[in-house]
């Protein structure tokens, strides 16, 4: 069984500065992707980024980047020139790539409530 | 497209009451999850569909529970009798699985979120 672990309950970050939120995980598989979903005050679940295990290349999405250390099972997200629209909660969220039989959901951390202040 | 449509957003009813949950997945995905989000249990899984079918319902806490996905365009989940521990989030998300045979990201809706008074 997979386990995601976000150890930062709550944190903020002055508008336009830079903040990373941690995640580790533990799995035995080999083929997988990891996420960070957000979810604002609304309540949706946002999709920010996703990084296949395969690939080196830390993913990036704009001002959102991933630092991926696979053999650390370390997955932290960096958020860059933070605005007021980022507040929200981030979940990091693993899925295995492939399965015969097997489940595809996905298993969430606990979240990390990030607070940008003006 | 519209992405992941639920329906109600929001619903209040009485312990006791049947309640009805709704999803419409994004045309063209072969996977539907429903997932249950509770500040005590955080995001879980309730049930997944393939092509319609349930493949894994180990997270439907119990006979309470019911999913159905009648079609490729329609699901639903069912709680009767309701009790106020049911109070949460209820996310219907969608993926669909390449030819290859991997998974792809799966996409959320707006949730429906449920009070039982």
């Amino acid at each position: 069984a997979q386990t995601v672990t976000q150890s930062q309950p709550e944190m903020s970050v002055q508008e336009a500065e830079t903040v990373t939120l941690s995640c580790t995980y533990d799995t035995s598989e080999n083929n997988y992707y990891l996420f960070w979903y957000k979810q604002p005050p609304s309540r949706q679940m946002i999709l920010v980024i996703r990084q296949e295990a395969y690939k080196q290349q830390n993913a990036t999405e704009n001002r959102f980047s991933v630092n991926f250390q696979k053999a650390a099972k370390s997955f932290s997200l960096k958020i860059s020139d933070s605005q007021l629209g980022d507040t929200a909660m981030y979940f990091c969220a693993f899925m295995k790539r492939w399965s015969r039989a097997g489940s595809y959901q996905l298993t969430f951390g606990k979240g990390t409530k990030l607070s940008v202040i003006p | 497209d519209a992405g992941v449509i639920q329906s109600p957003r929001h619903e209040v009813t009485e312990m006791g009451q049947e309640v009805t949950l709704r999803c419409k997945p994004i045309s063209g995905h072969d996977y539907l999850f429903w997932y249950r989000q509770t500040m005590m249990r955080g995001l879980e899984l309730l049930i997944y569909f393939n092509n319609n079918v349930p493949i894994d319902d180990s997270g439907m806490p119990e006979d309470r529970f019911s999913a159905k996905m009648p079609n490729a365009s329609f699901s639903t989940l069912k709680i009767q009798p309701s009790e106020p521990r049911d109070s949460a989030v209820y996310f219907c998300a969608s993926s669909i699985r390449t030819s290859g045979g991997l998974q792809e990201t799966q996409y959320f809706g707006p949730g429906t979120r449920l009070l039982v008074l």
